[in-house]
């Protein structure tokens, strides 16, 4: 059975730092790989996929992530963030065909 | 732009009624999926379609059905309602159920259930 464990509820960072958020899943074949972000009172957007081909990906407004198969890691970053950003981040793992499982989300807030 | 259009925002309703939620996607895909959003515990998929008439349990079925009569509709029902459903409920549609594309998700439906 897949699953997805999202590190931390909550990230606090201050305007400019770097951001990272952490993902693990599990997945007994190769799986698929999402970062959805989610501003308050919207439905989910994605930021970023990984499905075959390049282990770092880069998606929307400066995110990327990279696919560690040894770890069995997909954690987001940004080098520097902006308020704009605080948002929640979801990570999400499938396989060919089966639908999207979800971690519990990571709420970003970002400081002035 | 590609749209999934969720048919209300906000929505109160007595415990016992039964109650439709209605998603529309215009985008001819063929994969619907109804999610359940709740604070510390994410999305959790409740039920899925990948053709008209045709639909998968997800991991939390229990007090919910569905049903796909047109491939652009998907509407989910709460047979009967009750306080532990009260939640923010969200569609999405895809090409592939895999998500090879990206799935595209609507703006929600908060239900209160009172």
């Amino acid at each position: 059975a897949q699953s997805v464990t999202q590190l931390g509820s909550h990230v606090s960072v201050s305007e400019g730092a770097l951001v990272l958020l952490r993902c693990n899943y599990s997945s007994s074949v190769p799986p698929y790989l999402f970062w959805y972000v989610q501003y308050p009172n919207q439905g989910l957007q994605l930021l970023l996929k990984y499905t075959t081909g390049a282990t770092l990906v880069k998606g929307i407004n400066g995110f990327e992530a990279e696919f560690k198969k040894s770890e069995t890691s997909f954690h987001l970053t940004k080098p520097s963030a902006h308020m704009s950003d605080a948002a929640e981040y979801f990570c999400a793992v499938t396989q060919a065909g089966t639908a999207l499982i979800f971690g519990k989300g990571t709420t970003l807030s970002v400081s002035s | 732009d590609v749209k999934v259009t969720q048919s209300s925002r906000y929505l109160v309703k007595r415990t016992g009624e039964k109650v439709f939620l209605e998603c529309v996607q215009d985008m001819d895909h063929e994969n619907m999926f109804w999610y359940r959003q709740d604070p510390g515990l994410g999305l959790r998929l409740i039920y899925f379609s990948y053709d008209v008439k045709m639909k998968e349990k997800g991991d939390i079925p229990e007090g919910y059905s569905v049903s796909r009569e047109k491939k652009e509709r998907f509407s989910l029902i709460l047979e009967s309602a009750s306080t532990n459903q009260t939640s923010m409920y969200l569609c999405a549609s895809s090409s592939t159920p895999g998500d090879f594309y990206g799935y595209t998700f609507g703006s929600g439906t908060r239900l209160t259930v009172v």
